[in-house]
């Protein structure tokens, strides 16, 4: 089956400038994460959707940094205007969300750098 | 909210032996489920094994297995016969299935098979 897929891969703006990310999750899976990873440190959630609603987006920096998911399929996340602190590894994961399947299926990432 | 440690940022191995990553957790919980995902440098997170909380067997993949100690609240990741592609950050993390299925990941540890 075809993997998590995210664009771009690289990215490099100048402060107060926006960028957008994009993911489409791996078909069927109803969950939908996206993760902001500063090198040297693990994932910290930004939003969690389930389907097309939010679950979760209590860490998301909600005065520069949105995201969407309208036909709860694929997933945008908008960060406007960025500051030098988001330079980041932005990944996308998503899962099925029945039976013992929690497994997290991650994308590539966007690695964003803000100048 | 939950937290996750790792308390070795750097380990290293010969390749051949066996190695073990620490990983605590705090939650007041009872139902909830552990992982441990792989990152090789310049790669994406996959899955390396699960646990389930109520399961008191330790989880076992091929050469990876864990040491699940729930009343320690300790989650450790051993790795036998290391191999040189064994080398990436290793993240433990959290999930409570009770309240959305979000994930809480570590600091990570970051770990390299000498030759």
């Amino acid at each position: 089956e075809a993997g998590v897929a995210q664009s771009p891969r690289y990215k490099i703006i100048e402060k107060r400038q926006s960028v957008a990310f994009w993911c489409n999750p791996i078909s069927g899976h109803a969950t939908l994460y996206w993760y902001q990873q500063i090198l040297g440190q693990g994932p910290k959630l930004l939003i969690q959707f389930q389907n097309n609603g939010v679950v979760d987006d209590s860490q998301l920096p909600k005065d520069r940094f949105s995201a969407e998911r309208l036909k709860g399929v694929d997933s945008t996340l908008k960060i406007q205007p960025a500051k030098l602190e988001d330079s980041a590894v932005y990944l996308c994961a998503s899962s099925l969300d029945w039976g013992s399947s929690y497994e997290q299926y991650f994308g590539p990432g966007t690695r964003l750098t803000v100048t | 909210a939950q937290t996750v440690t790792q308390s070795q940022p750097e380990m290293s191995v010969q390749e051949a032996e066996t190695v073990t990553l620490s990983c605590t957790y705090d939650t007041s919980e009872n139902n909830y489920y552990l992982f441990w995902y792989k990152q090789p440098p310049s790669r994406q997170m996959i899955l390396v094994i699960r646990q389930e909380a109520y399961k008191q067997q330790n989880a076992t993949e091929n050469r990876f297995s864990v040491n699940f100690q729930k009343a320690a609240k300790s989650f450790s990741l051993k790795i036998s016969d290391s191999q040189l592609g064994d080398t990436a950050m290793y993240f433990c993390a959290f999930m409570n299935s009770n309240t959305g299925n979000q994930f809480y990941f570590g600091t990570g540890t970051s770990l390299t098979v000498i030759p």
